[in-house]
């Protein structure tokens, strides 16, 4: 059974760019969470997601990030515009159920935005 | 409210010695803390968890202790070895909205010394 599987590992855009960051969650699991590290510290909830809704984005800039996790595929973050400050691991974490579970990460895309 | 507070921000143990990471939180309603270990370059790992309804559980030479009426946990090393180095996290989950959502605490770096 694989893990949960985040693509690409690296990725690197000029400002203005768009990032699109993939996550597959692990077979049977279908509540998903994105998370944001920000060198040297701890990681930052942005959004939940289950089959194609989306059930707590408190944590998601207001501006320029979106996510979705469609019927088949994926779930993908995306953020629009990019800028320095976007630069962080993002993390996707997947759970076979929302609640007191154990959530298992990926192993994260490093963005960098030049 | 949503904060958990974690220290030290860095650890230096001799191997064989107890390394003791502490965290504390605000939220009454959260009912589920985990600890995650992670390593440079890769997802964290959940490490070992517990519900407020045990003071301590303990898996291998992991241990967390768990003070309801003082808002805190506590995770222990034991005989702490050069492979433990690495950053944790401790996080809790939990409240009335409760989407399964992870807040985790800032990371203490742990070095432990061959």
């Amino acid at each position: 059974n694989a893990g949960v599987m985040q693509n690409p590992r690296h990725l690197v855009r000029r400002r203005g760019q768009e990032a699109r960051l993939r996550c597959s969650p692990m077979k049977g699991h279908s509540h998903v969470y994105w998370y944001r590290q920000l060198p040297e510290e701890g990681l930052k909830f942005m959004v939940y997601l289950q089959k194609e809704n989306i059930i707590d984005e408190s944590g998601m800039p207001k501006e320029r990030f979106s996510a979705e996790f469609p019927k088949e595929g994926p779930s993908i973050l995306r953020i629009q515009q990019v800028v320095r400050g976007d630069s962080a691991a993002y993390f996707c974490a997947s759970s076979p159920q929302r609640w007191g579970t154990e959530a298992f990460f990926g192993q994260g895309t490093r963005l960098t935005v030049v | 409210q949503q904060q958990v507070k974690q220290s030290p921000q860095s650890l230096i143990v001799q191997k064989g010695g107890i390394s003791i990471i502490n965290c504390a939180y605000e939220n009454t309603a959260f009912d589920y803390f985990p600890w995650y270990q992670q390593f440079p370059g890769k997802g964290p790992a959940l490490l070992i968890a517990i519900r407020p309804d045990v003071s301590e559980k303990k898996e291998g030479r992991f241990t967390i202790s768990f003070n309801k009426s003082a808002k805190q946990f506590s995770l222990h090393i034991m005989d702490s070895q050069p492979g433990d180095s690495a950053t944790y996290f401790c996080a809790a989950s939990g409240g009335s909205s409760n989407t399964g959502k992870l807040i985790f605490g800032q990371g203490t770096t742990l070095q432990v010394k061959p």
